[in-house]
C-alpha cells in the first residue's frame, strides 16, 4: 500500500461547482499535513496546512480525520484559475520528509 | 527575497553521460530536499539534508545517483553514466527546521537523455 494515495481523477468540473477530493495516508504516526498545488510544468506551491481542526481559507476548506486517516480538500464555487493538479503531503512524527501522493487532477470549464 | 534556484532549467544529455544539477537553497533554511517527477508521475523522494546532519539517502534510486551540500547552502545532485528512465524533471525544495512548514520548491530542472 502506497504512503499516500489519491484518485488521480480528473475530476471535470463547471465553473461554480463544488468538488471535493480526499487523500488517505498509511502511517498513523503521521503529524503534518498538507495540500499543494501544482499547475501545468510548474512547481508546487503550497495551498494550505491541514490541522486536526480543519481549517478554511476562503473558497478552500481542508479537513483532517485521523480515526480513518485521511484528510480532505473542499474547494467551493470552482474557479477557471482553480485548474490544477492537488498534491497531498503528508509528514510523519519525527521525520521532516514531505511524503507526496501523486496528486489529483481538477479540471474546471465554462 | 529570492526563492530557490535550480539551474540548469533544461538539459539534454547523451545516454552514459554524467550530469550536475544545482540548487541554491532559500538564505537562512536549513533542510533541503530533492525530489524527481516523471511526466505525469507524483513526486519520488531523493534525498534529504538538514544542517551538518549526515543526508538521508533512503529515496536514491541507484549508485549512479549522489548529492553533496557544500557550507550547508547549496546543492549538487550528480547523476553518472545517465540512462533514459533517469528523464524527469528534478525538482529542488528548502524548509526552515520545523516539521509544520512550508516546503519552498525550485522551478526544476527537465534532464532528458537521449
Amino acid at each position: 500500500r502506497k504512503e499516500v494515495e489519491q484518485d488521480p481523477g480528473p475530476f471535470n468540473v463547471p465553473e461554480g461547482a463544488t468538488v471535493a477530493f480526499n487523500c488517505t495516508y498509511s502511517n498513523s504516526a503521521s503529524q503534518s499535513f498538507f495540500w499543494y498545488r501544482q499547475d501545468c510544468r510548474k512547481e508546487p506551491k503550497l495551498l494550505m496546512s491541514v490541522y486536526s481542526s480543519g481549517n478554511e481559507d476562503g473558497r478552500f476548506t481542508a479537513q483532517l480525520n485521523r480515526a480513518s486517516q485521511y484528510i480532505s480538500l473542499l474547494i467551493r464555487d470552482s474557479k477557471l484559475s482553480d485548474s490544477a493538479t492537488y498534491l497531498c503531503v503528508v509528514q510523519s512524527g519525527g521525520s521532516y520528509i514531505p511524503t507526496f501522493g501523486r496528486g489529483t487532477s481538477l479540471i474546471v470549464h465554462p | 527575497g529570492a526563492g530557490v534556484s535550480q539551474s540548469p532549467s533544461n538539459k539534454v544529455t547523451e545516454k552514459g553521460k554524467d550530469v550536475e544539477l544545482r540548487c541554491d537553497p532559500i538564505s537562512g533554511h536549513t533542510a533541503l530536499y530533492w525530489y524527481r517527477q516523471s511526466l505525469g508521475q507524483g513526486l519520488e523522494f531523493l534525498i534529504y539534508f538538514q544542517g551538518n546532519s549526515a543526508p538521508d539517502k533512503s529515496g536514491l534510486p541507484s549508485d549512479r545517483f549522489s548529492a553533496e551540500r557544500t557550507g550547508g547552502s547549496v546543492s549538487t545532485l550528480t547523476i553518472q553514466r545517465t540512462q533514459q528512465e533517469d528523464s524527469a524533471v528534478y525538482l529542488c525544495a528548502s524548509s526552515s527546521y520545523d516539521s509544520n512548514t512550508e516546503a519552498f520548491f525550485g522551478q526544476g530542472t527537465r534532464l532528458t537523455v537521449v
